[in-house]
């Protein structure tokens, strides 16, 4: 089956830093999307992504965070200048809302 | 504004106890589609179901089944005979029809204890 794969699982940064976290979502999807979970919380919006284009973001997703497709298989998140209230676990996911990554665990220290 | 509501912060159950997780929701859109994931310890979010707002019947699926209540703004999920590996955080879900953002609820942290 078909799977949405993100590296890497886990990924520790120094507060300041940029960071770039990797998606590849299943191939004939066209939606894609970003999704956070702090420790112990619930799962949270970040952005989606079609046609090349942001469609829709959150209040969370503000100018430290942009997305990219740089090519055609590959779906990145970049956070410019890393906080600590960035620790939290990115969830990639693809059309519908069906299909998540596994996730990766960014901490910021 | 579209609204997750899960009452449930944790349940505890023993082996081969129904459970019910309980999900209440608020939108204004006419279409809208409602989501159950699971959580395992591990991390990964699995999809469970799907539904949406013109289907109201009820579905099962081996031991899981879903409660759909449009009069109530309900999604309930039930485990019967729930099991040791059915112990994790399950969420629910909102997407309204002109959006492509899902809304979550807090979770339910279900333990089944041996």
């Amino acid at each position: 089956e078909p799977e949405v794969t993100q590296t890497p699982s886990h990924q520790v940064t120094q507060m300041g830093q940029e960071v770039i976290l990797r998606c590849v979502p299943i191939s004939n999807h066209l939606y894609f999307y970003w999704y956070r979970q702090i420790l112990g919380q619930k799962v949270e919006f970040l952005v989606s992504f079609y046609n090349n284009e942001i469609s829709e973001k959150s209040e969370i997703f503000d100018d430290q965070f942009s997305v990219e497709r740089p090519d055609g298989s590959n779906f990145t998140l970049k956070i410019r200048s890393t906080k600590l209230e960035d620790s939290a676990m990115y969830f990639c996911a693809s059309k519908g809302g069906y299909t998540f990554g596994s996730g990766t665990r960014l901490t910021v220290v | 504004a579209q609204k997750v509501t899960q009452a449930q912060t944790e349940i505890s159950v023993v082996e081969k106890e129904d459970v019910t997780l309980d999900c209440v929701y608020e939108t204004r859109d006419t279409t809208y589609y409602l989501f159950w994931y699971k959580q395992p310890p591990s991390g990964e979010l699995v999809f469970l179901i799907r539904r949406n707002s013109f289907d109201e019947q009820n579905e099962i699926s081996g031991r899981y089944s879903w409660n759909f209540q449009k009069s109530t703004s309900s999604f309930n999920f039930t485990i019967t005979a729930s099991q040791v590996v059915d112990s994790a955080v399950y969420f629910c879900a909102l997407r309204e029809g002109g959006s492509e953002k899902l809304v979550f609820g807090k979770g339910t942290k279900l333990t089944v204890n041996p």
